[in-house]
């Protein structure tokens, strides 16, 4: 058990250029879900995957923001035309559904911030 | 109004204190999570529960589901305890609702 990876762990652009963070969760784990976190909150859910599959998005997930796990292993979050607004720590969560509810694992995130 | 509420926001306390947290949240849930996290983003996973009382070391969480509220207690806090604390509810199986998380420091 590696945990959950996250890459990179640190990005700093100019608006309005597009980023892509991936997500490697624990290898067994079947459900992947993407969080935000901005200064002194709680973090925010954005979507989650099971397998492959896309069960739900957030309101939060403008049509700037795409997630992809397309074979049901890493997952990758574009931002497209990042704006200010976007800079915020990025979480990665994983864990598996076969044992019932079970905690969710998370990784050390990426930290967005833009220029 | 936030469906998880933490207090207090912020907490300074002397080692060897006890400590206590407070989470009440107002939605249906499945299960509620106690978080840790540290300077630099990392969260870990304490407690997960649904009833009743659970122990860690020297971590304590409890829950009452009628009342919608759990604690977290730390007894003989150290130092290495500080960081952001952090309630989170599961609304069925699937995605986390978080609290704001009460920031905890410990002077030596």
């Amino acid at each position: 058990d590696t945990g959950v990876s996250q890459d990179p762990r640190h990005k700093i652009t100019k608006r309005g250029q597009n980023v892509t963070f991936r997500c490697d969760p624990i290898s067994e784990h079947n459900r992947l879900y993407w969080y935000r976190q901005t200064l002194g909150q709680g973090p925010e859910f954005l979507t989650y995957f099971q397998n492959e599959a896309q069960l739900e998005k957030s309101r939060l997930l403008s049509d700037r923001f795409s997630a992809e796990r397309p074979k049901g292993s890493f997952s990758t979050l574009e931002i497209q035309r990042t704006e200010q607004g976007d800079s915020a720590m990025y979480l990665c969560a994983s864990s598996r559904t076969d044992l019932g509810n079970q905690p969710q694992h998370f990784g050390d995130g990426t930290r967005l911030s833009i220029l | 109004k936030n469906e998880v509420e933490q207090s207090p926001q912020n907490l300074t306390a002397q080692e060897g204190e006890f400590i206590t947290i407070n989470c009440s949240y107002s939605v249906g849930i499945s299960a509620l999570h106690w978080l840790q996290q540290h300077p630099g983003g990392g969260i870990v996973s304490l407690f997960m529960l649904s009833s009743g009382k659970k122990k860690h070391g020297r971590l304590i969480a409890t829950i009452n589901i009628q009342e919608k509220h759990s604690s977290l207690h730390i007894t003989a806090s150290h130092p290495r305890d500080s960081a952001v604390y952090i309630c989170a509810v599961n609304q069925g199986a699937q995605k986390l609702v978080f609290g704001q998380g009460t920031r905890l420091t410990i002077n030596p």
